[in-house]
């Protein structure tokens, strides 16, 4: 199984603070790399797919970057709303495999 | 507009079956693939399964082969997760999701999930 490693676990940032969220995959999985946001008793969303494509909807600060084995995640100003925790998972093979997570909270 | 509504969670003993379903609606159901995903309380998201637009093809995570069966019924919009020989360690929020293509692994869309624990 494709393991992915996401760091760090956890972070509480100011609003208006750039965060940055790395994922990293045990192999080669170019681009085949989607990010979700998951808010406290809801389902998640995807954010990101193909490592770098902003969904339809999702704003603008959200960007992705990364290929092969190292992904990232950034928001570029962090907005209270944005108060989550965000997964990464591989798309490359089966077993689908998700990071561990990251918990985004409000300083 | 894609909605995703699970049912059938409840409690349940070890070692016994128990069925979910999800209606899917907002979309043309039979061109998509659909996924299973669970989340222990407190944990992260735990793959489960995928079935093909088709139903032609499924896989499933390593810790519940041979006792889950996903399926589909496209005339009906829904898709099944029967889950026989029941362990304590599924007990999780258990997730229908809609991949972005008939035949793929990545997920778009979610539902809000379905309780199911495994309590004697």
């Amino acid at each position: 199984d494709i393991q992915m490693t996401q760091s760090p676990s956890s972070l509480s940032p100011s609003v208006g603070d750039r965060v940055t969220i790395t994922c990293r995959a045990s192999q080669n999985i170019n681009n085949y790399l989607n990010w979700y946001q998951q808010k406290p008793g809801k389902g998640p969303k995807l954010l990101i797919y193909a490592a770098s494509s902003l969904r339809s909807g999702v704003p603008s600060r959200f960007s992705g970057s990364g290929s092969g084995t190292d992904f990232t995640l950034t928001i570029s100003t962090l907005q209270p709303e944005d108060v989550a925790s965000y997964y990464c998972q591989q798309s490359y093979r089966t077993p689908v495999t998700f990071g561990q997570g990251t918990k985004v909270e409000i300083k | 507009q894609v909605q995703l509504v699970e049912s059938g969670g409840g409690v349940v003993q070890p070692g016994r079956s128990l069925r979910l379903s999800c209606a899917a609606s907002g979309f043309t159901f039979s061109s998509y693939g659909m996924h299973w995903v669970r989340q222990a309380p407190g944990e992260g998201l735990d793959w489960v399964a995928v079935i093909w637009s088709d139903g032609s093809d499924k896989y499933y995570t390593d810790s519940v082969k041979g006792r889950f069966t996903i399926s589909r019924d496209n005339s009906k919009n829904t898709i099944y997760l029967q889950m026989n020989s029941l362990r304590a360690e599924d007990t999780a929020v258990y997730y229908c999701a809609r991949d972005i293509a008939p035949s793929g692994l990545n997920i778009d869309y979610w539902g809000q999930g379905t309780l199911v624990t495994v309590s004697s």
